[in-house]
């Protein structure tokens, strides 16, 4: 089956750790987002990428990193630097970076901080 | 700066009722609008998504129509069912994708 996986479904950082969420697709698509989602707020986007070792920054990407290395993975690296990192982590994919694509979404990482 | 608004929040219905979700946003040079859906800790799903060319999308009960002058759309549920139940996002592409804060539905049997 084509689509997108995350892992772990759930996360617990510590003060002062980087973690890293994964997120795999096999629907060879080019363009691959990372977006986080606040009880109450509309999804908000991180980072993004429309091709292997291309990224861009989204609204909200200071103590995020990310990587673009093979066009199927798109890690989300979250650094000790992101203060409120709790939240419900979303990647999603689709064919291009064009206007009338949809998003395909994976079923989300939810990070806690211990 | 474009902002997308959900109303209601929240909604309850029972079972059979038809319903309208309704979006709006402020910036009316939208490519496209997509409605997704979401159930509880998952990842969204397409549902429909209607081209700045278009009028309407419709997927079997589901039908989504966009009137970029005022700024609108709505999304109808025919005949609802328990299983709709999920929380329903819009979100409008200017140079990226806008997301609202969602309506949760519950259908109560």
């Amino acid at each position: 089956d084509g689509g997108i996986t995350q892992s772990p479904k759930y996360l617990f950082r510590k003060e002062g750790q980087n973690v890293t969420l994964s997120c795999e697709q096999n629907l060879n698509h080019d363009a691959m987002y990372w977006y986080r989602q606040d009880p109450g707020q509309g999804l908000r986007l991180i980072y993004y990428s429309q091709i292997v070792n291309d990224f861009q920054k989204g609204d909200i990407a200071e103590g995020y990193s990310v990587s673009r290395e093979k066009k199927e993975s798109f890690p989300l690296t979250v650094t000790s630097a992101q203060k409120n990192p709790t939240a419900f982590y979303l990647c999603a994919s689709s064919i291009e970076r064009r206007t009338n694509e949809k998003l395909f979404f994976g079923s989300g990482t939810q990070l806690s901080v211990l | 700066k474009q902002e997308v608004t959900q109303i209601p929040a929240a909604l309850s219905v029972p079972e059979g009722e038809n319903l309208v979700l309704n979006c709006s946003f402020t910036d009316s040079a939208i490519y496209n609008l997509q409605w997704f859906r979401q159930d509880p800790g998952k990842g969204l799903t397409s549902l429909l998504l209607i081209q700045s060319s278009q009028r309407e999308q419709t997927s079997g009960r589901l039908n989504a129509s966009l009137d970029k002058s005022s700024g609108r759309s709505t999304l109808y549920i025919a005949a609802s069912q328990p299983g709709d139940s999920a929380t329903y996002l819009c979100a409008a592409y200017t140079d990226k994708l806008i997301f609202g804060t969602g309506t949760r539905l519950q259908v109560f049997p």
